[in-house]
């Protein structure tokens, strides 16, 4: 069964940093792209980062460059999220996704069921 | 960055009506465009890959048209269980896709 299950969402003050994990599961994670996609409460989705299936091509949205780092361990199955300088409006459910391409992103067909980051004081 | 207005926001309709949802890209983009549904509480799942080929296993009165910079997913005989809001993404400008902002369908 294709599964991915993201991890490591939490309360955190603003400023502060935090690091999201998606385990990847019944497929070869090595062969494909992946993505971080987020959904701020009661709002649309957001692409916020992806990256290739050898890390060679990142790209980020405005909203989160300079401040988010996407990585991928592929020896672990497992896509990464470092969030730092974090903002109230980075509070959002954030989705792990797979591409389905390797290297050049066409779209997510697998999808997580997401894990919750709230940005508060 | 390509932006990607999508029509209507909302709109209520009934069981067995025919629904049009548009998305229109602020430039070109071939026909690099998926089409998702997302219900409450749940992940988003692909309907349409490339503007118009069904993903698999995804109920033939769904479907998409379009290309360049004007698409369109249209819902034959909407069924109870099509009550939900839909996406499109745009992934032509690789490495930086777009969702449109999306279209809650309701029931009237």
């Amino acid at each position: 069964e294709l599964q991915l299950v993201e991890s490591g969402g939490g309360l955190v003050q603003p400023g502060r940093s935090l690091r999201l994990s998606c385990a990847a599961s019944g497929f070869r994670f090595d062969d494909y792209a992946m993505h971080w996609v987020r959904q701020a409460p009661g709002k649309g989705l957001e692409w916020v980062s992806g990256i290739s299936w050898k890390s060679g091509i990142i790209g980020y949205a405005d909203s989160v460059k300079g401040r988010f780092t996407i990585s991928r361990d592929n020896a672990k199955n497992s896509l990464y999220l470092q969030m730092n300088s974090l903002r109230a409006e980075d509070t959002a459910l954030y989705y792990c996704a797979r591409d389905t391409s390797s290297n050049i992103f066409g779209g997510m067909d697998v999808w997580g069921q997401g894990t919750t980051v709230t940005v508060s004081s | 960055d390509i932006q990607m207005t999508q029509s209507p926001s909302s709109l209520s309709a009934s069981v067995g009506d025919r629904v049009t949802i548009t998305c229109r890209a602020s430039q070109g983009i071939r026909n690099d465009l998926g089409w998702y549904q997302q219900k409450p509480g749940k992940a988003p799942k692909r309907l349409i890959y490339a503007a118009s080929s069904l993903q698999s296993g995804v109920p033939s009165r769904f479907s998409g048209s379009g290309s360049g910079t004007e698409f369109t997913l249209t819902i034959n005989s909407l069924q109870p269980e099509d009550f939900a809001t839909y996406y499109c993404l745009q992934y032509n400008s690789h490495p930086h896709l777009t969702f449109g902002g999306g279209t809650k369908v309701e029931i009237k």
